[in-house]
C-alpha cells in the first residue's frame, strides 16, 4: 500500500537548523509530488513547500524562503525537509504529504505520521 | 494569496444529528476545494475533494457542496467518531495551498 514513512522527533536549540526526512513506497516515485505543511500546537495547517519526485524542483511558501530547501533522492525514494536558523515558532509537527494524482490542481490524499520538532533553548 | 475562512471555530452536535460547517475563500477556487478530517492526535484525512467528491472510503453521512467562494461540509447524522478538527483547503491557485482555520466539532 501506499505509505509516507518520516523520520522521528528531534529537539534544536535556536538558530540550529533541522533535516526531517520522509520515505515513500507502495508507488512510483518519480510520479508525484510531495509537500510539507506543518501544524504548530493547537494550531491549524500550514503549507511550506512543495518538491518535484521527477526532477526536483522546488517551490516554498514565501515566509520560509531563504530558510527552507527540500531535497529528493531517488535511490531511496526519499524527501528531506530542511530548515535553518530555527526560532521557537518553528516548533511543530511537520507532516509530508502526497497529492491523490499527477495532475496540477490535486488535494493531498496521502499523509506521512508526522514529525514533531521542538525549537526550545 | 487565497485566504480561507471557516465558520464556526467550534460546533456542538447531538449524536445523530446534522452538522453543517461552511468554508469561504477570498477568491473564487472553481471547485477545486478539498475537506479534511483531523481526528486528535493523528494526521490529516481526506473526506472530500472536488468540492463534492468523496474520498475512498469515506462515510455517504459525509458531504460536500458548493463552488466559486462558499462551500459547505455536512455530516447527515453525526456519529461519536466525527469528534475531531475539520480543515478546508484550496488547491486551485498555489502556491501557497492555502488552507482554512478549522473547525472543531464537538459531540453533545
Amino acid at each position: 500500500q501506499v505509505q509516507l514513512m518520516q523520520s522521528g522527533a528531534e529537539v534544536k536549540k535556536p538558530g540550529a537548523s533541522v533535516k526531517v526526512s520522509c520515505m515513500a513506497s507502495g508507488y512510483i516515485f518519480s510520479n508525484y509530488a510531495i509537500s510539507w505543511v506543518r501544524q504548530a500546537p493547537g494550531q491549524g495547517l500550514e503549507w511550506v513547500g512543495w518538491i518535484s519526485g521527477s526532477n526536483g524542483n522546488a517551490r516554498y511558501a514565501e515566509r520560509f524562503q531563504g530558510r527552507v530547501t527540500m531535497t529528493t533522492d531517488t535511490s531511496t525514494s526519499t524527501v528531506y525537509l530542511e530548515l535553518r536558523s530555527l526560532r521557537s515558532d518553528d516548533t511543530a509537527v511537520y507532516y509530508c504529504t502526497r497529492p491523490a494524482s499527477y495532475y496540477p490542481l490535486s488535494p493531498f490524499d496521502i499523509w506521512g505520521q508526522g514529525t514533531l520538532v521542538i525549537v526550545s533553548s | 494569496e487565497v485566504v480561507m475562512t471557516q465558520s464556526p471555530a467550534t460546533l456542538s452536535v447531538s449524536p445523530g444529528e446534522r452538522a453543517t460547517l461552511s468554508c469561504r475563500a477570498s477568491q473564487s477556487v472553481s471547485t477545486n476545494l478539498a475537506w479534511y478530517q483531523q481526528r486528535p492526535g493523528q494526521a490529516p484525512r481526506l473526506l472530500i475533494y472536488g468540492a463534492s467528491t468523496r474520498a475512498t472510503g469515506i462515510p455517504a453521512r459525509f458531504s460536500g457542496s458548493g463552488s466559486g467562494t462558499e462551500f459547505t461540509l455536512t455530516i447527515s447524522s453525526l456519529q461519536s467518531e466525527d469528534l475531531a478538527v475539520y480543515y478546508c483547503q484550496q488547491y486551485n491557485n498555489w502556491p501557497p495551498y492555502t488552507f482554512g482555520q478549522g473547525t472543531r466539532l464537538a459531540i453533545k
